[in-house]
Formats: structure tokens, sequence, C-alpha cells
């Protein structure tokens, strides 16, 4: 199994709407999470980042975490164009303080 | 203050050429890193260091080397540049690892160089 995994997509949300992003993990024992957007031919940027179990919201982003069933989600509220990009999925393994990145979903919001 | 910068941002390799990547960040941070990204997938860690005069191998390691003489320095070294090697290489420098992320502190990514090895 792979250690970080999601849909690569791509997922298409009208504009306006709430789009969902998941994320699985391996690692039991991973504490720590983040969400990075990356626009084509541009450098990853970090949008959100969570450690305990539950929500955190950011603006428009909420981060959604669930370390017993092993995943977390990032959710945007009132999706723009400017959403369009590819989200990556990180997950710290604190066993030695690296972190494995997901493949990315690719987001394209419809106008 | 320039953040993290690589250079160069192209380059086209011949298959067993080598060649160094560059990275240089103006922050005083400890750590540094550099990733590698294949078309469509998310970032694999090549090498890492946490100070200077120390590194150690990420994910991918084979076929780079790195050096971490000084702070702000952080060459990346192919050799025998191989077609599997063409990529996006992201160099990254942090105030600490990845667990002290959450504290506030922040991980700054260059703006990538991109290789093709023919």
């Amino acid at each position: 199994q792979k250690e970080v995994e999601q849909n690569s997509g791509p997922l298409s949300v009208p504009e306006g709407a709430i789009a969902s992003l998941n994320c699985t993990y391996s690692d039991r024992v991973s504490q720590s999470f983040f969400w990075y957007r990356q626009y084509s031919g541009k450098s990853p940027e970090l949008i959100m980042s969570i450690y305990s179990n539950g929500d955190k919201e950011d603006g428009r982003f909420t981060a959604q975490l669930n370390k017993a069933s092993q995943y977390v989600s990032l959710l945007i509220r009132d999706s723009q164009p400017s959403d369009s990009a590819t989200y990556l999925c990180a997950v710290n393994m604190e066993k030695d303080d690296k972190i494995i990145f997901g493949k990315g979903t690719r987001l394209h919001i419809l106008p | 203050n320039a953040g993290v910068t690589q250079t160069p941002k192209f380059r086209i390799l011949k298959i067993g050429q080598s060649m160094t990547l560059q990275c240089a960040q103006d922050m005083n941070h400890n750590y540094m890193y550099w990733y590698r990204q294949d078309p469509g997938m998310g970032l694999k860690l090549i090498y890492y260091s946490v100070g200077a005069g120390i590194t150690d191998k990420g994910e991918v390691p084979n076929g780079y080397n790195v050096s971490r003489s000084t702070t702000e320095y952080f060459p990346l070294r192919l050799e025998l540049a191989a077609p599997s090697q063409t990529s996006v290489y992201f160099c990254a420098s942090s105030w600490t690892g990845w667990t002290d992320i959450l504290k506030g502190n922040t991980i700054y990514f260059g703006e990538g160089s991109w290789l093709t090895v023919v």
C-alpha cells in the first residue's frame, strides 16, 4: 500500500460549490498533515496544516482529520476559478521527521 | 530577501553528462531539501540536510549527490545523467523540521529547475 494516496482527478466542481479533496495514509503514527496547492509550472505553496482530530478552518478552507480512519480531507467553500490547481496532501512520518507527498488531485473549477 | 533561489531554471542534458543544480537561501534556515516531481506525480525527497556539514538520503537518492558546506548553499549533483532523471527539481528550506512546521514555521520552495535528459 502506498504511503499517501490521493485520487488524481481531475475533479470538476461548479463555481460557488464546495470542493472536497481526500487523502488516505498508511502510517498509523503519523501526526502532522499538510495541504499544498500547486499551480501548473509553479512551486507548491502551503495552504493548511492540521495535527488534531476534527476540523480546522481558515477562510474558505477547512481541513478535516480522522486518525482512526487514517484520512485527511480539504474542503474549499465557495469555489473560485482561481482555486483550479493541483492539491498535494503531505504526511509527516515522525519516525524520521520527513514528509511524504501524495500524487496530488487536479481540481478544476467550472465558471 | 530573495528566499530560495535555484539555478538553472531549464536545462537539457545528454545521457551520461553530469551537472550541478544550484540552490541558495538567504533566510539562515537550518533545514534544506531537494525534491523531484515527475509529471502528474507528487514530490519525492532526494536528499535533505539539517545543517551545514550534515546530509542524509531521502526516498530516491540514487544517481544524486549533495553537499552542505555552508548554511546558505545546498547544491545537487547529477552524475551520469539518465532519461529517468528527467523531472522538475525543487529545492526548499525551513527553520526546523516538519514536526515544527505546525508551530508557525513554514517551508519555502524555490521556483523549480526543469531538467530534460536526452
